[in-house]
């Protein structure tokens, strides 16, 4: 099966500072989101991302699809930033529900 | 509008008992996926509803069942309880088949002792 990896598996910024997160994959995908899971659980949807660049605010995210890879930019990082980002993907052989593999997640901690 | 909502919020049980979570899909939207995530992984695929049937199956035992009402709303069930069940269910829902863009909720998080 398809396989998600996002890279770092940790990372830890200084507010202020701006940050990139990766999301590789190993097949062609129909589905690509960015998720921000909060501290009481929730899966917050970012971004609705299967190829292009999208931009919301202080984030930003960018999908090549032909080369397998997403990126998640955050600018100006703040506190409440901090929490697990996820990519999950929906692989293109899948022509039922569209369920979505995630990969490990990304730990992003912001200090003041 | 409302989004995604999952009852109870937590829950203990203890091994060997028989567990139903519910959840109520965002206004608009008819599928209903259910995943199960362990401590410090990713969330994992267990199945998905979608006009009161299952369309897709991830790799968890027949011990894991659910069911779609009418109304969309949908139940996870647990039967047999293991001590590795333990882990932050959620729910999420969707529009059409298949589905993309999906919302989810804040989850129920089932400790089994």
């Amino acid at each position: 099966g398809i396989q998600v990896e996002q890279s770092p598996p940790d990372l830890i910024l200084q507010e202020g500072a701006n940050s990139t997160l990766r999301c590789n994959f190993s097949d062609s995908v129909n589905n690509l989101q960015w998720f921000h899971q909060n501290p009481w659980g929730q899966l917050i949807n970012l971004f609705y991302i299967p190829s292009g660049t999208k931009q919301n605010g202080r984030l930003s995210a960018t999908t090549v699809a032909t080369e397998r890879y997403s990126l998640l930019y955050i600018s100006s990082s703040q506190t409440t930033d901090s929490g697990v980002y996820f990519c999950a993907v929906t692989p293109s052989g899948d022509n039922q529900g569209g369920k979505l593999i995630f990969g490990q997640g990304t730990e992003l901690s912001v200090k003041p | 509008d409302a989004g995604v909502t999952q009852s109870p919020t937590h829950l203990i049980k203890t091994r060997g008992q028989q567990v139903t979570l519910r959840c109520s899909p965002k206004s608009g939207h008819d599928t209903v996926s259910w995943y199960q995530q362990a401590l410090g992984q990713g969330p994992q695929f267990i199945f998905q509803y979608y006009e009161e049937e299952e369309r897709q199956r991830g790799n968890f035992p027949d011990r894991f069942s659910g069911h779609q009402f009418p109304n969309y709303s949908s139940e996870l069930n647990v039967n047999a309880l293991l001590l590795g069940d333990s882990a932050l269910y959620l729910c999420a829902s969707s529009w059409g088949q298949p589905s993309y863009g999906y919302t989810f909720g804040s989850g129920t998080r089932l400790t089994v002792v």
